[in-house]
């Protein structure tokens, strides 16, 4: 079993849509979780962090359910620049620890 | 904003040769990661670095690879007698300060081996 697996998509969307990204890991000792994203070519950059109690930020909404080790990233009113390839990233401990990256989910929003 | 960053943004080798590629974290961090990502897969783990010494490694960073903190702003990722498979993009990356367990990325250098 991969250690962060996601759907590698591609998912077309319209403007406007709303989207929802799902991801599993299978480490359970796993402590920390993030969403990057990746534009072509580009650094992975840091999206949000997920936290156990759920946390939003703008349009995007993180969810994180131990239980079933499964993340989730929505995104409502998407843009076009919203594009991009989306990362699931779990680290095991809070800090100094390497962090394992998802293959990536990519996002395609069209007008 | 504070960011992390990457000399040279790509270089071409022969295969054989020695490269070293540098990144300067961003300041009040802590601790400094490498990791690569040959194009079209998932990004991979190579080595952390905390109070000058390596923390963790992964498979992939063996003998051939080695990191140093020269000075106080520099982190360098040498890689000797490059293989053709060792092309690839190589991302930097630092965490610590108010965010500590949030990793920035630097832009990567593309290393591209003849």
């Amino acid at each position: 079993r991969k250690e962060v697996e996601q759907d590698p998509g591609p998912f077309n969307v319209p403007e406007g849509a709303t989207v929802a990204f799902n991801c599993t890991y299978s480490n359970s000792a796993s402590q920390s979780f993030f969403w990057y994203r990746q534009d072509c070519r580009k650094e992975p950059k840091l999206l949000m962090s997920v936290y156990s109690s759920g946390n939003e930020d703008g349009r995007f909404t993180a969810q994180l359910n131990r239980a079933s080790q499964y993340i989730s990233l929505l995104i409502r009113d998407s843009k076009l620049s919203d594009s991009a390839t989306y990362l699931c990233v779990v680290n095991k401990d809070h800090a100094g620890n390497m962090l394992t990256f998802g293959g990536g989910t990519r996002l395609m929003v069209k007008p | 904003e504070p960011e992390v960053t990457q000399t040279p943004s790509h270089q071409v080798t022969q295969m054989g040769q020695e490269v070293i590629l540098r990144c300067v974290p961003i300041s009040n961090h802590l601790y400094f990661y490498w990791y690569r990502q040959i194009l079209g897969q998932k990004v991979e783990f190579l080595v952390s670095f905390y109070n000058n010494e390596i923390s963790e490694k992964s498979e992939i960073f063996d003998d051939q690879f080695s990191v140093e903190r020269p000075d106080g702003s520099n982190f360098t990722l040498k890689i000797r007698s490059t293989k053709l498979e060792d092309s690839a993009m190589y991302f930097c990356a630092s965490c610590g300060g108010r965010s500590y367990n949030e990793q920035f990325f630097g832009p990567g250098t593309r290393l591209t081996v003849l």
